[in-house]
């Protein structure tokens, strides 16, 4: 079956420095990844798209890269600041189940003044 | 735009009682979904629909669980009979086109309780 892993620990980071979260996947052949943003009491907000065709996507402070090879999809975030502590999940469309979006469980983030 | 909306923020209810979320998407979208998210299973896909038809309901869980779609503005997940078991936050999300290139617009969810 399709699994999605995020890092389930909280990564706390002090303010100004780069944070790096990470989504593995196995029995994948994802066409396209996806990363949103929760915070407590909200909906998920969509952040980046990347597909399997791109190896890195930038968007203002937020960096995404997708190693298809590696299964692995990495999400920084630099100069991070307090107002980005949220949990930050990672979403894959298979070229199997289209229209359907599977999400990982997510990483909180806490970023420290 | 005020984004996908839902209705109510929170339910709470008693087992056995029938329980109906709302949702209205944002205009123009045409694809639909309904999730619900635990601790301990996450965000879980449940039901989506394209064009007010649903398309793929196998994340339903049980036949008490029941989704609608009667038009392009609004859609209904019903549980008949709850159960505590039951009790997570379902969110509503819809998207301008299918596929994973398009990303999903969340309601901010109904915390659903069943004691």
């Amino acid at each position: 079956s399709q699994k999605i892993e995020q890092n389930s620990e909280a990564l706390n980071i002090q303010e100004g420095k780069t944070a790096t979260l990470t989504c593995n996947y196995t029995n994948y052949s994802p066409a396209y990844l996806q990363w949103y943003r929760q915070d407590p009491g909200r909906g998920p907000v969509f952040l980046l798209l990347i597909r399997e065709n791109e190896k890195e996507k930038r968007k203002e402070r937020l960096k995404v890269t997708f190693d298809t090879t590696l299964k692995q999809s990495l999400f920084h975030i630099t100069a991070s600041q307090p107002a980005d502590s949220a949990t930050y999940l990672c979403a894959l469309e298979t070229t199997d189940s289209w229209g359907k979006l599977q999400f990982g469980a997510g990483t909180q983030v806490v970023v420290t003044p | 735009d005020a984004g996908v909306i839902q209705s109510p923020r929170h339910e709470v209810t008693e087992m056995g009682q029938e329980v109906t979320l709302r949702c209205k998407p944002i205009s123009g979208h045409d694809y639909l979904f309904w999730y619900r998210q635990t601790m301990m299973r996450g965000l879980e896909l449940l039901i989506y629909f394209n064009n007010n038809v649903p398309i793929d309901d196998s994340g339903m869980p049980e036949d008490r669980f029941s989704a609608k779609m009667p038009n392009a503005s609004f859609s209904t997940l019903k549980i008949q009979p709850s159960e505590p078991r039951d009790s997570a936050v379902y969110f509503c999300a819809s998207s301008l086109e299918g596929g994973g290139d398009s990303p999903l617009h969340f309601g901010n969810g109904t915390r659903l309780t069943v004691t």
